[in-house]
């Protein structure tokens, strides 16, 4: 499963976009990225992922560079609610458990 | 509808205690999978399930853990002689494996298990 590299941190207003980036220059061409966050003291919630093309969903959206070296994810209204750690994860096809590195952890402020 | 449940959701062991953690999937849900979670860091895997059958425990930390789910449902988590630093959460999920190409996992809200 494909390294991933993402910033520690990151803040951002309430009702703003959040914009969070994802390294994976080692993504090999049979592998997805997956995002999951996971909110103080429960368990990783699946968000979206995609292989190549940009998704969108109702919870975020998924732009992948078309080399698929990284990706960002975008919440487009942020809200309080969406305080989390978020993962970024390198999946492959043949296999299901999922590798998390350490996450960005996003403060939405007021 | 009912999510992936997780029995107790706090545990405090001596050390040397054995204890059991105790996974619910989603009624139907073929694979099953255990994560540890140390303060701080992301989840790693520990092993997975697919109905009754292990089929990955590469991520056992040593053999004093130990995990069964007999009748393909429910699962339970052992851990042996328990350490200080098997002091973690543990977070249980499920998924209905198909297409391989989409694999939302579902998580429970975990056991905090701490060692003293």
């Amino acid at each position: 499963d494909a390294k991933t590299t993402q910033p520690t941190s990151m803040d951002c207003a309430e009702g703003r976009a959040a914009n969070l980036p994802c390294n994976h220059s080692t993504i090999s061409g049979n592998e997805y990225v997956y995002w999951y966050r996971q909110i103080h003291s429960q368990g990783p919630q699946y968000i979206i992922h995609g292989l190549k093309n940009n998704e969108t969903n109702e919870m975020a959206s998924l732009i992948i560079t078309e080399d698929r070296k990284s990706s960002t994810l975008i919440l487009p209204h942020a809200t309080l609610r969406d305080t989390a750690v978020y993962y970024c994860i390198g999946k492959s096809y043949n296999t299901d458990k999922l590798i998390f590195g350490t996450g960005t952890r996003l403060q939405v402020f007021p | 509808g009912a999510g992936v449940s997780q029995s107790p959701r706090y545990k405090v062991a001596k050390r040397g205690q054995d204890v059991a953690l105790r996974c619910d999937p989603i009624s139907g849900h073929v694979s099953l999978f255990w994560y540890q979670q140390a303060l701080g860091q992301g989840p790693e895997f520990l092993t997975y399930f697919q109905n009754e059958a292990q089929l990955d425990k590469s991520g056992l930390p040593s053999d004093r853990f130990f995990a069964e789910r007999p009748e393909g449902s429910v699962s339970t988590l052992k851990i042996q002689r328990t350490q200080q630093e098997d002091s973690a959460v543990y977070l249980c999920a499920s998924t209905q494996p198909g297409d391989r190409s989409y694999n939302e996992q579902f998580f429970g809200p975990g056991t905090r298990l701490t060692v003293l």
